[in-house]
């Protein structure tokens, strides 16, 4: 079965630090990968996508994320994390035969000033 | 361009109670998935409805049902309330096909005493 593991539940960084937070995925062929940001109490805004091509992916508010197959993982990074980044980060995989979307349990980002 | 609504903002109820929760999708967007968050969990994906009908559904039991009408808005309505159906209702909308990307309400918090 599907599943999809965020390992770290909080991450504490400097504004102007560096950020990567993790996901893992289990499933056997292609995923479709997505990574987005909730803010409290609200809903989900989605940062980036990645369906094919390049491994690469860039997104909004200066996101990128990489996948990597034979890791079976697809890590949200950013080069310098600004105070409004502070939220709870979501990692959600699909594939083709399914319309379902199986989320990771998320990583809170706490930012200090 | 209108985003994803969703209507009642909080909704408070008591056990045995029925209860349901309304969505309006992006403009343009004609399929509606609905998503269940406990707290401190992701998103847990109830069902999806596309043409009016269910055409997947996710681990929840019969109390769960919904309707999607021809304007593609859609209800989730729950019956018999339990005190673990407290939680984030959230609405997704999306076009039809393969892969996609899901656009998130805000969502209704319901509470069950």
């Amino acid at each position: 079965a599907q599943s999809v593991t965020q390992p770290d539940i909080h991450i504490t960084v400097s504004e102007g630090a560096s950020l990567e937070l993790r996901c893992n995925y289990s499933y056997g062929a292609t995923p479709y990968l997505f990574w987005y940001v909730q803010s409290p109490g609200q809903g989900l805004q989605l940062l980036l996508k990645y369906f094919s091509g390049d491994t690469l992916v860039q997104g909004i508010k200066g996101f990128e994320a990489e996948f990597k197959r034979s890791q079976s993982s697809f890590n949200l990074r950013k080069p310098s994390v600004h105070w409004s980044d502070a939220a709870e980060y979501f990692c959600a995989v699909g594939h083709s035969g399914t319309y379902k979307y199986i989320f990771g349990t998320g990583t809170r980002l706490k930012v200090l000033a | 361009d209108a985003g994803v609504t969703q209507s009642p903002t909080h909704l408070i109820k008591t056990r045995g109670q029925q209860v349901t929760l309304r969505c309006s999708p992006k403009s343009g967007h004609d399929t509606v998935s609905w998503y269940q968050q406990a707290l401190g969990q992701g998103p847990q994906f109830i069902f999806q409805y596309y043409e009016e009908e269910e055409r997947q559904r996710g681990n929840f039991p019969d109390r769960f049902s919904g309707h999607q009408f021809p304007n593609y808005s859609s209800e989730l309505n729950v019956n018999a309330l339990l005190l673990g159906d407290s939680a984030l209702y959230l609405c997704a909308s999306s076009f039809p096909g393969l892969p996609n990307e899901q656009f998130f309400g805000p969502g209704t918090r319901l509470t069950v005493l």
